[in-house]
């Protein structure tokens, strides 16, 4: 059974840091491209970085561009997000989100739409 | 970037009777090469993260009851749950992944009982 179990969130000033750890299980992690999405409190979905199965590409949405920084360990089976220089606009549940594999439809190393979702974790930047 | 537009942004519709969401895309997420839609869509209940249900526009991810349907192409989509059942109140979300990133999401749909 496919799980994502995502940790790390928690209360924090603006211009703070949280690091959030994603644990996957129940499948080849190293063979996914991984991504974070997240939700601000009763708002939409904003997807927000994307992550090759390598690490070799990495993209990330305008909002969080030179303050967030995602990772993984494929050896540890585990996904990560760095959040510096936080911002009371980036308070949302976040979550990691598989990324599916689309072998011959692929346009290449992007991210497509996501076929299991952790639960999330709530991230709330406030002074 | 292509911005996706839901309607409406709440439903309330009668046990067993059909609701329709729509989900139109700022530019065509249709790729000519291999005719596909590159258009999803997940049923987020509250409390909980969002789940899959259609991909490809029209294409039910496994175990998705067979009442829900995607239809559409090009710019123009939409979700219809044949005969609402009280586990279907949720939020929907259309999202693009032809042009991305970023790979965009609708505002959500509010679906509630009549």
């Amino acid at each position: 059974e496919v799980q994502l179990v995502e940790s790390g969130g928690g209360l924090v000033q603006p211009g703070g840091s949280l690091r959030l750890s994603c644990a996957a299980s129940g499948f080849t992690f190293s063979s996914y491209e991984m991504n974070w999405v997240r939700q601000a409190p009763g708002k939409g979905l904003e997807w927000v970085s994307y992550i090759s199965s390598s690490g070799s590409t990495i993209y990330y949405a305008d909002s969080v561009k030179g303050r967030f920084t995602i990772s993984r360990d494929n050896a540890k089976n585990s996904l990560y997000l760095q959040m510096n220089s936080l911002r009371a606009e980036d308070t949302a549940v976040y979550y990691c989100a598989r990324n599916i594999r689309l072998g011959e439809l692929s346009l290449g190393d992007l991210p497509y739409y996501f076929d299991y979702w952790g639960q999330g974790t709530l991230v709330t930047v406030s002074s | 970037d292509i911005v996706m537009t839901q309607s409406p942004d709440s439903l309330a519709v009668s046990l067993g009777e059909r609701a329709t969401i729509n989900c139109k895309s700022s530019q065509s997420v249709l790729y000519s090469s291999n005719n596909k839609n590159y258009l999803a869509w997940y049923q987020q209940k509250p409390g909980q993260p969002p789940k899959l249900l259609i991909y490809w526009a029209s294409t039910r991810e496994s175990g998705v009851p067979d009442r829900f349907s995607g239809s559409g192409s090009g710019t123009d989509f939409t979700l219809t749950i044949s005969s609402l059942q009280a586990e279907d109140v949720a939020v929907y979300y259309c999202q693009q992944y032809y042009s991305t990133p970023p790979s965009t999401f609708g505002q959500g749909t509010r679906l509630e009982i009549k």
